[in-house]
């Protein structure tokens, strides 16, 4: 039973343009979202969060949209660049117990 | 800057070994946890702790103990390692009331 859920394994975007990843969630518990980049043989790195009193957080070239109704939430990446290239993990939590991670979408950002 | 350590990159064993993975951050975090990472399932959590000498299990405990002897330190453990045991060993940790966590570089365990 996956609680967050990365539908797509992978996702090409070219360089400059927009990066769109999507995660979706059932447990409506949840109420604080992250978004890790990993990148190959290296630790998941925090990338950004957002709590469920929100629906919108930016951080640089970094956009996270929550969209509680529907129970998805996703990462915008503007513009994209090469080293933007890794898997991208989803997790959620109810507050206070252990993040439930997504099985990750691998980003491909071609020059 | 949070820092979590492994104390190894790459390990080979052999089967029926035991093996542990010792992990340590410098934070004062109060929580830590260990994840295996395959091909194809995402982050798999194996055992958490709140705090020393306390462990829960986390989804796939099977095969794997912990031991927190000191609030910086949380070890791994596998008391007899299996080819299926061969994966990417991650530990990661996050203070009290926290809920991200910082993540070690990893452990590539290969059991052969």
């Amino acid at each position: 039973d996956q609680q967050v859920k990365q539908n797509s394994p992978s996702l090409s975007v070219q360089e400059g343009r927009i990066s769109i990843l999507n995660c979706d969630y059932t447990n409506s518990m949840f109420d604080y979202f992250l978004w890790y980049k990993k990148y190959p043989a290296e630790g998941p790195t925090f990338l950004i969060s957002i709590s469920s009193i929100k629906d919108k957080n930016e951080d640089g070239r970094f956009t996270v949209f929550l969209n509680k109704s529907a129970k998805h939430l996703s990462l915008h990446i503007v513009p994209s660049q090469p080293g933007d290239s890794a898997v991208y993990f989803c997790a959620a939590t109810p507050v206070g117990t252990p993040l439930v991670f997504g099985k990750g979408t691998r980003l491909s950002v071609i020059a | 800057d949070v820092k979590v350590t492994q104390s190894s990159r790459y390990l080979v064993k052999r089967t029926g070994e035991k093996v542990f993975l010792e992990c340590v951050q410098d934070m004062d975090h109060e929580n830590m946890f260990w994840y295996r990472q395959d091909p194809g399932l995402g982050l798999r959590l194996i055992y958490f702790s709140y705090d020393v000498k306390m462990k829960e299990k986390g989804d796939i405990p099977e095969g794997y103990s912990v031991s927190r002897e000191k609030k910086e330190r949380f070890s791994l453990i596998l008391e007899s390692a299996s080819t299926n045991q061969t994966s990417m060993y991650l530990c990661a940790s996050s203070g009290a009331g926290g809920e991200t966590q910082y993540f070690g570089p990893g452990t590539r365990l290969l059991v052969l």
